[in-house]
């Protein structure tokens, strides 16, 4: 099993600009998160979802859309990036329940210029 | 929702000695307490965990209490290493809500 898989690693855009982070697992896990990491912080959760079709709002989703339309694959979709949104994003997955540990993926490392 | 403070925010030890870090967490309803460790650059990783009917679990050199009543939970690392130099994070989750909050995490530094 390769695990949490997440995409690209590094990326620069300019304000403004859209795009979309990949983030697939291949060991049928059911729920699905989505962090983000500022610098010398801990992670902040920015959506969720229990199952293909369910998503739902973490601590900070202002400015971040998700889907959730299979169980592997869960993008996580900037529309108008800000230099606020400079950060580490971790996508992470358990196979049920909050009382499980996360399997993380190793980061996309974004840098809004 | 829930809250987790974590303290101390930096910590340094002498190789061969024990590292303590603390959190607190405010919603009585978590029940599971997972602590990852964090290397410069990589994804975090689960190091311990412990759930609300246990209230201390042991894996070699580390160890998690776990005190319901006072909703604190602190992490015990005998023994550190250099290796063991990372951040370290607490997290508490509300089984209800399907969420997870972390702490800001502790960076250990442990000099040879």
């Amino acid at each position: 099993n390769a695990g949490v898989t997440q995409t690209p690693k590094f990326r620069i855009l300019k304000i403004g600009q859209s795009m979309t982070l990949q983030c697939t697992q291949d060991m049928n896990h059911n729920y699905m998160y989505w962090y983000r990491q500022d610098p010398g912080m801990g992670l902040k959760l920015i959506y969720y979802s229990v199952g293909a079709g369910i998503t739902d709002k973490g601590e900070v989703p202002n400015g971040y859309n998700v889907s959730r339309s299979t169980t592997e694959d869960f993008p996580l979709r900037l529309e108008l990036a800000a230099p606020s949104q400079t950060s580490v994003y971790f996508c992470a997955s358990i196979a049920q329940g909050a009382d499980q540990p996360q399997h993380f993926g190793d980061g996309t490392r974004l840098s809004i210029l | 929702g829930e809250n987790v403070e974590q303290h101390p925010s930096t910590l340094s030890v002498q190789e061969g000695d024990s590292a303590v870090i603390k959190c607190t967490y405010s919603d009585s309803a978590s029940n599971y307490f997972p602590w990852y460790k964090q290397e410069l650059g990589k994804r975090p990783q689960l190091i311990i965990d412990i759930r609300s009917n246990v209230g201390e679990k042991k894996d070699q050199r580390i160890a998690v209490t776990l005190n319901k009543t006072a909703k604190h939970f602190s992490l015990h690392i005998t023994e550190t290493q250099p290796e063991d130099s990372a951040v370290y994070f607490c997290a508490a989750s509300l089984v209800w809500s399907n969420d997870m909050r972390f702490g800001a995490g502790t960076r250990l530094t442990v000099k040879p």
